[in-house]
């Protein structure tokens, strides 16, 4: 069975203040790692897809990186709009569908 | 161009009653999802179609949940004998499915039920 890992539950940073996410992962045969933002009272925003150890994606002040067992998703001098819950997927095997972990939840405070 | 819309936003019922919820995907994307997230939880897989066809209904708890996707574009989640633990907000995504990769899945602002 597919899990997704993801810690911590809760970041609060200052503005300006770097941190990084983590995204753990256990799947067969991984197809796809996808990273969403969501928004209170919103659906999943789409950020970023990797598809392979070693890859890399960024995107204004995030990016995200993967290796064979994990994610990270790294915010540079984050401001409080960054503040959100985001979410980590993947896709394995002959799945279509994502398998989501329970996400972390940002505050950035000004 | 617009995005996945889903109808209503909010949909309050009492127990034991039927409820039907409404996604209109992406124009062009064959592929479409359903996803149930509850509190502090990830969304949770229910449902794939791929054109009109059911092609992975494992993630249904159970049969008193359907949904169909008539024409391949606008689906209906159907919940019949609603229960309280039913209570959750309802997703649906879309995907521009191009051969066997895996495309990004773009999803709508959900549908809050409530079960009384």
């Amino acid at each position: 069975e597919d899990q997704v890992t993801q810690s911590p539950e809760a970041l609060r940073l200052q503005e300006g203040e770097s941190s990084s996410l983590n995204c753990s992962y256990t799947v067969s045969g991984l197809r796809g790692l996808f990273w969403y933002r969501q928004d209170p009272g919103k659906g999943p925003e789409f950020l970023f897809t990797l598809y392979s150890a070693g890859e890399e994606k960024e995107k204004e002040r995030l990016k995200a990186t993967l290796t064979k067992k994990e994610s990270f998703l790294h915010i540079t001098a984050p401001k409080p709009e960054d503040s959100a819950t985001y979410l980590c997927a993947v896709s394995a095997g002959s799945a279509r569908q994502l398998t989501f972990g329970s996400g972390t939840q940002l505050t950035v405070l000004p | 161009g617009a995005g996945v819309s889903q109808t209503p936003s909010n949909k309050v019922t009492e127990k034991g009653k039927y409820v039907e919820l409404r996604c209109d995907p992406i124009s062009g994307h064959t592929a479409l999802y359903w996803y149930r997230q509850s509190l502090g939880q990830g969304p949770e897989f229910l449902i794939y179609f791929q054109g009109t066809g059911a092609a992975d209904d494992s993630g249904l708890p159970n049969d008193r949940f359907f949904a169909v996707r008539p024409e391949g574009s606008v689906s209906t989640l159907k919940i019949q004998r609603t229960e309280r633990g039913d209570s959750a907000v309802y997703l649906c995504a879309s995907s521009l499915r191009r051969g066997d990769t895996n495309n990004e899945q773009f999803f709508g602002p959900g549908t809050r039920l409530t079960v009384l």
